[in-house]
């Protein structure tokens, strides 16, 4: 059973600019929830969704949204990127009661 | 407002030892308890977790143990061994699969 897969791994680019990631779930989950992960700040929730709308949103700026799409793959764009947003960003997939709430390996993104 | 705290920031354990780690939430709301346990360059993969009507759970060397009263929750780990060396999590979840994590411990086992 294939895991959660996040793209790309690793990503650079430099201040203003926008980034897109993306997130396909494990087959049969509908719920795709997104994280910052940075030392300083731990684990931060960005936002959660669940057939194709969001359920959930945690307190991040609007530069920060996301989609997903009707087979549940799930993208998280941020725009005017700023250097405090070098970070880890996390996906994690479940059904939806939170059953099998499962990680990705996280993209790696370097703001310059 | 961090609504999981966790504690120790970081724990070195000898090989063979117990490794004890607490956290503590306040919202009552909370209905899911989980650990994970991260490797670097991984992302969190979840190692246990229990439900607040439980007040201990276990799963081979991993134990949770659970005090609704005080609000609190802990990881133990017996028998510890090299290979245990990672960053843990403890997390709380909300309905709605909204989770908020503790800020991580990093353990070391030392041979």
């Amino acid at each position: 059973k294939a895991g959660v897969t996040q793209t790309p791994r690793y990503l650079i680019k430099t201040r203003g600019q926008q980034v897109t990631l993306s997130c396909s779930p494990i087959s049969g989950h509908r719920s795709v929830s997104w994280y910052q992960q940075t030392p300083g700040q731990g684990l931060q929730f960005l936002f959660e969704y669940f057939s194709e709308t969001q359920r959930n949103k945690g307190n991040f700026p609007g530069r920060f949204s996301g989609r997903q799409f009707s087979n549940s793959r799930s993208e998280m764009n941020v725009s005017t990127l700023e250097l405090g947003d070098s970070a880890l960003y996390l996906c994690a997939s479940s059904s939806m009661d939170g059953a099998g709430y499962t990680f990705g390996s996280g993209t790696r993104l370097t703001v310059v | 407002q961090q609504q999981v705290k966790q504690s120790p920031q970081s724990l070195i354990v000898q090989k063979g030892g117990i490794s004890i780690i607490n956290c503590a939430y306040e919202n009552t709301a909370f209905d899911y308890f989980p650990w994970y346990q991260q490797f670097p360059g991984k992302g969190p993969a979840l190692l246990i977790a229990i439900r607040p009507d439980v007040s201990e759970k276990k799963e081979g060397r991993f134990t949770i143990s659970f005090n609704k009263s005080a609000k609190q929750f802990s990881l133990h780990i017996m028998d510890s061994q090299p290979g245990d060396s990672a960053t843990y999590f403890c997390a709380a979840r909300v309905t709605g699969n909204q989770f908020y994590f503790g800020t991580g411990t990093s353990l070391t086992v030392i041979p």
